[in-house]
């Protein structure tokens, strides 16, 4: 069974500082999608950012970028210049074909003024 | 975004009544699922649907029990609700190999 682990419950920033959210998920498959998703307190989930397991290239989304790490089985998720609305849940996802995702618990971002 | 609307959106209900929640898309897409969020545990996939009348389940899938009888709509019942199945409920759509879009969610407290 694939995993996903966000072994920080919460984290905080200084607003317009760069800070870095981790993810590491265990699979045996090597075609798989990764993704990161925000959830506001509105409760709706919102796609950050995706990354294909066979591109090499980290993906990035304006101020969100991915240190994508294949081998070590790494997905990290980078904001820079934090924003007050950047404050959230943020899960990582995992998925193979066939569009099962698997979630991790999730982490808490504070954005400080 | 996909359109996706649920309903209710909260709802607080007794030990043993039959709950069903309901998830409508614009989008005609073919993948539908409902996922549970709770703390600590992220979201986890309670059923979903790749057609009309296909169904299969997920993770945790215990205690409910799913319906789509057309592509706009997957129906989420839990036939005698317990106490463990307070929780946040997401319905989401997706087509092959793309990201899937979610509800705004429902709330679900049971006494």
């Amino acid at each position: 069974a694939q995993t996903v682990t966000q072994s920080q419950p919460e984290m905080s920033v200084q607003e317009a500082e760069t800070v870095t959210l981790s993810c590491t998920y265990d699979t045996s498959e090597s075609d798989y999608y990764l993704f990161w998703y925000k959830q506001p307190p509105s409760r709706q989930m919102i796609l950050v950012i995706r990354q294909e397991a066979y591109k090499q290239q980290n993906a990035t989304e304006n101020r969100f970028s991915v240190n994508f790490q294949k081998a070590a089985k790494s997905f990290s998720l980078k904001i820079s210049d934090s924003q007050l609305g950047d404050a959230a849940m943020y899960f990582c996802a995992y998925r193979i074909a066939g569009n099962m995702l698997t979630f991790g618990g999730g982490t808490r971002l504070m954005v400080k003024p | 975004d996909a359109g996706i609307t649920q309903s209710p959106r909260h709802k607080v209900t007794e030990t043993g009544t039959p709950v069903t929640l309901r998830c409508h898309q614009t989008e005609n897409h073919r993948y539908m699922y409902w996922y549970r969020q709770d703390p600590g545990h992220g979201l986890r996939l309670i059923h979903y649907s790749y057609g009309v009348k296909d169904t299969d389940k997920g993770e945790v899938s215990d205690g409910y029990s799913v319906s789509r009888s057309k592509t706009e709509d997957f129906l989420l019942t839990l036939e005698s609700a317990t106490s463990s199945q307070t929780s946040v409920y997401f319905c989401a759509t997706g087509q092959n190999n793309q990201p899937q879009h979610f509800g705004d969610g429902t709330r679900l407290s049971i006494l």
